[in-house]
């Protein structure tokens, strides 16, 4: 069956200037994560949904960064006034059940710079 | 100290040989230890998974976990060029606490 997708693949933008990010979970995956890769480093979690439970956020760097997801479906992770230290991939995973140690399935990622 | 470390590489082995990625970790209530293969430009996926301490194998694949040495290791048997990748180490004390990365190390297994 069709795997996490995350749209754009890449996008370039300028400092200052919001950008949306949107992922597509394995259909049926109750858990939804996102996580930002940069450059050399380990993944960085960012928020996790879990079914209608309140997202946990604690991973978000700052209020300039906020997620929603419809459902259990679609979610999108908006970067406002974005800066140069943005730049990074952000992979979204999705899980059946929603533990953290449970496997989860990544998106190819969206590589996002911020010039 | 990081709460975990792992050499960034590269490393590079010819194909056939055993290959040794290592992990250490501070954090003593880690239990749950995960071994990750990222694809260039692609999103990382599991590749073992471990409990506690002790050995799993999964074909040409073992998973090491040393919990008194804060220590874990994957090992590679017979390696071939598609295993040139980015491995990642990840680890939580709970099933529900958020999982933490290592940075991962670049392998480039010569044909």
């Amino acid at each position: 069956g069709a795997g996490v997708s995350q749209s754009p693949s890449n996008k370039v933008t300028e400092k200052g200037k919001d950008v949306e990010l949107r992922c597509d979970p394995i259909s049926g995956h109750t858990a939804l994560y996102w996580y930002r890769q940069r450059l050399g480093q380990g993944l960085e979690f960012l928020i996790y949904f879990q079914g209608n439970s309140a997202p946990d956020k604690s991973g978000l760097p700052s209020d300039r960064f906020s997620a929603e997801r419809t459902g259990e479906s679609v979610s999108t992770l908006t970067i406002q006034r974005t800066q140069q230290e943005d730049s990074a991939v952000y992979l979204c995973a999705s899980s059946l059940q929603g533990r953290f140690v449970e496997t989860q399935y990544f998106g190819p990622g969206t590589r996002l710079l911020v010039l | 100290q990081k709460e975990v470390e792992q050499d960034p590489g590269p490393l590079s082995v010819p194909e056939g040989a055993i290959v040794s990625l290592n992990c250490t970790y501070s954090n003593s209530a880690f239990q749950y230890f995960m071994w990750y293969r990222q694809y260039s430009r692609k999103g990382p996926e599991l590749l073992m998974y471990t409990y506690s301490s002790g050995n799993k194998e999964d074909g040409r694949f073992t998973a090491q976990v040393d919990k008194s040495s804060k220590y874990i290791s994957l090992f590679i048997r017979d390696s071939q060029p598609s295993d040139s990748a980015t491995y990642l180490c990840a680890m939580s004390a709970n099933r529900d606490d958020k999982i933490i990365f290592g940075k991962g190390t670049r392998l480039h297994i010569l044909p």
